[in-house]
């Protein structure tokens, strides 16, 4: 069983397309992200959601939405997709957050996007 | 700003050597620290969690140290493997609500047969 769960693993289109990503993870976590790792390898926070309600909002475009039906899904919709927007997108989810303990995060296996 | 810088980038080393990977940050009020590593293909596993109030972390042949008044941690991987071949990346962890960490740049390890 898949802990963290993403898809689709590999999405590729044009640019000025609108896409999704979804995630779902089943080990009963209350809080979700979003992290964007570019050509570069560099892993950085886009969105986090705790109880359904986002507690972490990067700077990123609001191209970026990320929309939590409930606790276990925290799904990514990207606008009018740009060039700059290639790189690999990981979800992740934690028992909670502030307490020792709950703040271990679990990786998807990614998502990988390529804007033509 | 947080920034976390992992030296070397890259390591290759003979099979049963020591691995030694650095991380250090700038920002010293950080709530905890994670080690992870990445597959390619694949997402992050967590290795070792250390709180700020700890000195290390130890889970077989990982052990974990965290200086947090240098701003320094170091993962210790004994008698390497080439199964240990991966990219390690270490994440502070300076926002206690919202647990956002904040990722160096990774060293890739290759451990020769």
């Amino acid at each position: 069983d898949t802990a963290v769960s993403q898809t689709p693993k590999y999405l590729v289109t044009q640019m000025g397309n609108d896409k999704s990503i979804k995630c779902e993870q089943n080990l009963g976590h209350d809080t979700m992200y979003w992290y964007k790792q570019d050509s570069k390898k560099f892993l950085k926070i886009m969105f986090s959601y705790n109880n359904k309600e986002l507690i972490i909002n990067e700077t990123v475009p609001n191209r970026f939405s990320p929309k939590s039906p409930d606790k276990a899904h925290l799904n990514l919709h990207i606008n009018s997709l740009e060039l700059g927007d290639s790189a690999v997108y990981f979800c992740a989810s934690s028992q909670g957050v502030g307490l020792a303990g709950k703040n271990i995060q679990y990786f998807g296996a990614g998502t990988r996007l390529s804007v033509l | 700003k947080q920034e976390v810088t992992q030296i070397p980038a890259a390591l290759s080393v003979p099979e049963g050597e020591n691995l030694v990977l650095n991380c250090s940050f700038t920002d010293s009020a950080i709530y905890n620290l994670q080690w992870f590593r990445q597959d390619p293909g694949k997402g992050l596993t967590s290795l070792l969690l250390i709180q700020s109030s700890q000195r290390e972390q130890t889970s077989g042949r990982l052990n974990a140290s965290l200086d947090k008044s240098s701003g320094r941690s170091t993962l210790y991987i004994a008698a390497s493997q080439p199964g240990d071949s991966a990219t390690y990346l270490c994440a502070v962890n300076r926002w206690a609500a919202g647990n956002k960490l904040t990722f160096g740049g990774g060293t890739r390890v290759l451990v020769k047969p």
